[in-house]
């Protein structure tokens, strides 16, 4: 089946890490691949995204690569900030005659940026 | 400025006293869906609709209503809520249904007691 798998968390780390949060599907077919962002008490909002093998999306500091070897589409951002507190959602969206074009996510990320 | 809109944001409800949440967009988009959103089991699609009177049931539509009668307009209704609907309830909404960004309203707390 369609589905998306991402690193565990909460993951903490010093303003100014580098952070890679590691996003595997598996799908049939193209999806097109997104990451987006919660913060505390807000709502989802788009990250990045890509839409075609080796297509790189990128957003305030953070990229990602659509890897259809690897099945993969990592986050990363080298200079992470207090701000960038929140959780990340990895998501893959199927064509519409594939399960009306919904988006399939992962779990979720929790990350923490401390000072 | 475009965006989806949702209604109320929080909401505190007794068991079986009907609710509608509303959800509208600016942008003539002709796909909406509602997701509900739990600790531990993510994001989850309720039901969706590709255009004007078509709905069609994502993966956990029991319990609940849709219907799509204006482009801009995808309210869901909850008949007789149940405790087991407790949630934290999202609406969106896309150009279309062939993989562009689904775009997401802030987002409704709602709590069945």
């Amino acid at each position: 089946g369609n589905s998306v798998t991402q690193m565990e968390g909460p993951v903490t780390l010093s303003e100014e890490a580098f952070l890679t949060i590691n996003c595997t599907y598996t799908a049939t077919g193209y999806p097109s691949l997104f990451w987006y962002v919660q913060y505390p008490g807000e709502g989802l909002q788009l990250l990045l995204k890509a839409t075609k093998a080796d297509d790189k999306g990128s957003n305030k500091g953070f990229e990602a690569t659509y890897r259809k070897e690897t099945t993969s589409f990592h986050l990363e951002k080298g200079s992470v900030q207090v701000s960038d507190s929140a959780v990340y959602f990895c998501a893959l969206r199927l064509p519409a005659y594939n399960q009306g074009g919904k988006l399939i996510f992962g779990q979720g990320t929790e990350l923490s940026v401390k000072p | 400025e475009a965006q989806v809109t949702q209604n109320p944001r929080y909401l505190i409800t007794v068991t079986g006293k009907k609710l509608t949440v509303t959800c509208s967009q600016n942008m003539n988009h002709e796909y909406m869906s509602w997701y509900r959103q739990d600790p531990g089991l993510g994001l989850r699609q309720i039901y969706y609709s590709m255009n004007v009177e078509v709905t069609d049931k994502g993966d956990v539509p029991e319990g609940y209503k849709v219907s799509r009668k204006e482009k801009r307009n995808f309210p869901l209704i909850l008949e007789s809520p149940s405790p087991n609907q407790t949630s934290l309830y999202f609406c969106a909404s896309a150009s279309d249904a062939w993989g562009n960004t689904i775009y997401f309203g802030e987002g409704s707390w709602l709590t069945v007691v």
